[in-house]
């Protein structure tokens, strides 16, 4: 089945400067990569999401980029700001319905 | 609507006990999954229906564990009997195919 992978497992960058969090995954059928956002005591929520035929997506100041052929797709933030701690989590989907975790990335914004 | 109702929110019980966890999806959504979410593991997914029929229960660690979509709008997790390492939160997420995950707010399970 689908393993997703997720570097680093905690990150911590100063406010403004730019964050970026890795995946890696095994079944090449996975088609589907959404990102979630999970604040404290909070449930996931998704920010962002690409499918296997589109290179790079951007939303303000968020963006994901895929490479279908090495299997790994980046979550990048920008101008980090405060309300950006939180953990993020990549997963993956071969037919947009099972979707597999990585294990998540604790994301600090120091002032 | 509402979206996705998860109960109880905390649960604290004795080792050996029963617990059931409840989850009442999105109206309209025909996917349900349970997942487990620790420190050590992240989110895990136990098991997922579609149209109220179990699709892949292979996450579900073990035969302690159950789960059932009796119809649309109600799905239980069940553990008997419960063990100190099944404490956890438990989320219930609710989907179109290929729609965004809608999670509930969760059920921290304290098994002492």
């Amino acid at each position: 089945g689908e393993n997703v992978e997720q570097h680093p497992s905690t990150l911590s960058v100063q406010e403004g400067d730019s964050a970026v969090i890795k995946c890696t995954y095994s079944d090449s059928a996975s088609n589907y990569f959404p990102w979630y956002k999970q604040e404290l005591g909070k449930r996931p929520q998704l920010i962002i999401d690409i499918r296997s035929n589109v290179g790079e997506k951007k939303d303000q100041r968020i963006a994901v980029t895929l490479n279908k052929t090495a299997k790994h797709f980046s979550l990048h933030i920008t101008e980090t700001q405060p309300e950006d701690s939180a953990v993020y989590f990549c997963a993956a989907s071969q037919r947009d319905d099972k979707i597999i975790f990585g294990k998540g990335t604790r994301l600090h914004i120091l002032p | 609507d509402a979206g996705v109702i998860q109960s109880p929110r905390h649960e604290v019980t004795e080792m050996g006990q029963e617990v059931t966890l409840r989850c009442k999806p999105i109206s309209g959504h025909d996917y349900l999954f349970w997942y487990r979410q620790t420190m050590m593991r992240g989110l895990e997914l136990l098991i997922y229906f579609n149209n109220n029929v179990p699709i892949d229960d292979s996450g579900m660690p073990e035969d302690r564990f159950s789960a059932k979509m009796p119809n649309a709008s109600f799905s239980t997790l069940k553990i008997q009997p419960s063990e100190p390492r099944d404490s956890a939160v438990y989320f219930c997420a609710s989907s179109l195919l290929g729609g965004e995950l809608f999670f509930g707010e969760g059920s921290r399970l304290t098994v002492l």
